[in-house]
């Protein structure tokens, strides 16, 4: 199994392009999620899912959309990319609910906007 | 929504050393993660406990409900323990985390 794999690694945006990060896991999770860190602040939520084809917005989903069309995948989309949005950002999935299950993290995807 | 608080924000210690990492939290909860995030910064879920203790090789995680606070131990540090540890709380939904800030531990031969 790969796990949790997020595309890309590494990107630069000009303020004002538009991106999709995407995330994939393999290991058939209802609940994936969107977060990102930043120096000096835990890892705070964007948006999240709790099954195919639905999604709720998070702490902090201002400038974000997300999709959840598979069972496996989870799109985080910026529209119009702010130096703001500068971050590291991590997809997580879990079997269900996170009180009874741990979360399993990609990689992360470096974000830097100029 | 529940605060969570971690202490130290920073370690560092020799290697050998007992190491204690803390978390409190305000509203009370079924279960507590404990995670792990490497100098490359890949994040790894060491620990979920509801209660008392539960140990996986030199690290040691404890609860205590009633006190809204956990702790995390790693006995015998090495140097490869050096990394971020964050604790993390569910909501009463149980479908959401909430992070504490992380304790950057440092452990030097």
């Amino acid at each position: 199994n790969a796990g949790v794999t997020q595309t890309p690694k590494f990107r630069v945006l000009k303020t004002g392009q538009s991106m999709t990060l995407l995330c994939a896991q393999d290991m058939n999770h209802e609940y994936m999620y969107w977060y990102r860190q930043d120096p000096g602040m835990g890892l705070r939520l964007i948006h999240y899912s709790v099954g195919e084809g639905t999604t709720a917005k998070g702490e902090v989903p201002d400038g974000y959309n997300v999709s959840r069309l598979k069972k496996q995948n989870f799109l985080l989309g910026l529209e119009s990319a702010a130096p703001s949005q500068t971050s590291v950002y991590f997809c997580a999935s879990s079997y269900l609910q996170t009180d009874s299950y741990e979360q399993y993290f990609g990689p992360g995807t470096r974000l830097t906007v100029t | 929504k529940n605060e969570v608080e971690q202490s130290p924000q920073n370690l560092t210690a020799q290697e050998g050393e007992f190491i204690t990492i803390n978390c409190s939290y305000s509203v009370g909860i079924s279960a507590l993660h404990w995670l792990q995030q490497h100098p490359g910064g890949g994040i790894v879920s060491l620990f979920m406990l509801s209660s008392g203790k539960k140990k996986h090789g030199r690290l040691i995680a404890t609860i205590n409900i009633q006190e809204k606070h956990s702790s995390l131990h790693i006995t015998a540090s090495h140097p490869r323990d050096s990394a971020v540890y964050i604790c993390a709380v569910p909501e009463t939904s149980g479908s959401r985390l909430t992070f504490g800030e992380g304790t950057q531990l440092t452990v030097n031969p």
